[in-house]
């Protein structure tokens, strides 16, 4: 099923900060992030692994809980180049192993 | 590193053919997994092949298939092609797998049936 991202979309002012969440029905292994600009294919930034496993960008930070199957990612201090639209692809604990992706957010940076 | 390479870019194709996308991953990646994007469904997921075996399926008709060869490049077949097949094919790669390792996704191959 596919998980749900909030908002499904934000603008903000260089330097501010924003959080996009994805929330998931099912139990999850691992929750990834990426970003995809117009007409260009979309960038991995984050990926959380059940248990507290982190691997990522060092400017991107994200949280993860595993109780409630939500997932939340973290921009500050956003820069123009920011602006695309954000994936969150979430993997269960099951026998499953394909990632499903959330309709994503469209962040736009303004000058 | 030479990234995700996907040809052909851009493809027309009419109603009732059939067309073959081609993906070579990230050298070393032995899992490669489809993606179709399109404005109003999204990203959906295709399948995956790791080490020359479909490993997951999604929810597409048997229209669509590929395959993985020994090198760990990928192709997909779509036959008797609908007009809602319109779409961007994309292709993603990683060491491991979805679950667990990063995708690095190509740039994707646009797909328009008239």
């Amino acid at each position: 099923q596919q998980p749900v991202q909030s908002p499904q979309a934000v603008i903000l002012r260089e330097g501010e900060d924003a959080v996009i969440n994805c929330s998931s029905s099912k139990a999850l292994y691992s929750v990834h992030w990426y970003r995809q600009k117009h007409g260009e294919a979309p960038v991995f930034l984050m990926i959380l692994l059940k248990g507290g496993e982190q691997k990522g960008h060092e400017k991107i930070s994200a949280s993860f809980n595993e109780k409630k199957q939500q997932s939340s990612l973290y921009l500050t201090a956003s820069q123009l180049s920011y602006s695309g639209t954000y994936f969150c692809g979430t993997a269960g604990s099951g026998s499953a192993r394909q990632l499903t992706f959330g309709s994503g957010t469209q962040l736009t940076v303004l000058p | 590193k030479a990234g995700v390479t996907q040809t052909p870019r851009y493809l027309i194709k009419t109603r009732g053919q059939q067309v073959t996308l081609s993906c070579s991953p990230i050298s070393g990646h032995r899992s490669v997994s489809w993606y179709q994007q399109t404005p109003g469904q999204g990203l959906q997921f295709l399948f995956e092949y790791f080490s020359e075996t479909q490993r997951n399926k999604g929810n597409f008709p048997g229209r669509f298939s590929g395959r993985q060869f020994s090198n760990s490049r990928s192709e997909m077949n779509v036959s008797t092609l609908e007009l809602g097949d319109s779409a961007l094919y994309l292709c993603a790669s990683s060491p491991e797998g979805q679950r667990n390792s990063p995708l690095h996704f190509g740039n994707g191959t646009r797909l328009t049936v008239t």
